[in-house]
């Protein structure tokens, strides 16, 4: 069964701080990873998608990391702000399939 | 170019009712993708369509739930005879070609109430 498990599964931190959020998959025939935001009540904003054949994405204060051989992913979010607040998900596809399987998301609060 | 239009955004179903859900792929995309995600669980696959075709549905409950994906107009999921289970937000992804090289794009969802 191909499982993807985020921790924590939630963070509370002060605004300022850089962060790290987890993720980790079973499936190592991995073809793509997205990280997505969601807001509470809102729909999904995609935010980096890493192909296979890459090791990390960058936009703005956001760098996602991706380690094929041990089946994990990192979210790296730089100088947090109170409008980074909402639950972070990371969702990948495996090799020939358009199907995503989602983790359960990390709930993220900034504290000003 | 607008983004995945989804509608209702909130819906509220007697048990026994029908529900219909409507998916408005961005512009250019052929391909729609239906997910649910059940209250503190994640959000699992149900169907992928192309126009007028069902490529995959191996996520969709065996019985009460259809969709469709017509020429014309938006994807529909349709739920018959809904439960208190079915209960959740429902979203419709869409990317242009099937390929996991494309970003799926979500719609801001529609998150039924069986009552």
């Amino acid at each position: 069964k191909q499982e993807v498990t985020q921790i924590p599964a939630a963070l509370s931190v002060p605004e300022g701080e850089n962060l790290v959020l987890n993720c980790s998959f079973t499936d190592s025939a991995i073809y793509n990873l997205q990280w997505f935001r969601q807001d509470p009540g809102k729909g999904l904003t995609s935010l980096l998608l890493i192909q296979s054949s890459q090791r990390e994405q960058t936009s703005g204060r956001l760098n996602a990391s991706l380690d094929k051989s041990s089946g994990r992913s990192t979210l790296y979010i730089a100088a947090s702000q109170p409008g980074d607040s909402a639950t972070y998900l990371c969702a990948y596809s495996g090799a020939g399939s358009y199907q995503l399987t989602f983790g359960k998301g990390t709930k993220l609060s900034v504290i000003p | 170019n607008a983004g995945v239009m989804q509608n209702p955004r909130h819906l509220v179903r007697r048990r026994g009712q029908e529900a219909r859900l409507r998916c408005s792929p961005m512009k250019g995309h052929s391909h729609v993708y239906w997910y649910r995600q059940l209250p503190e669980e994640g959000l699992k696959f149900m169907v992928y369509l192309q126009k007028e075709n069902i490529i995959d549905e191996s996520g969709m409950p065996k019985e009460r739930f259809s969709a469709e994906f017509p020429k014309e107009g938006p994807s529909i999921l349709r739920i018959q005879q809904v439960v208190r289970g079915d209960s959740a937000a429902y979203f419709c992804a869409s990317s242009p070609t099937w390929e996991g090289l494309y970003e799926q794009y979500f719609g801001p969802g529609t998150r039924l109430t069986v009552t």
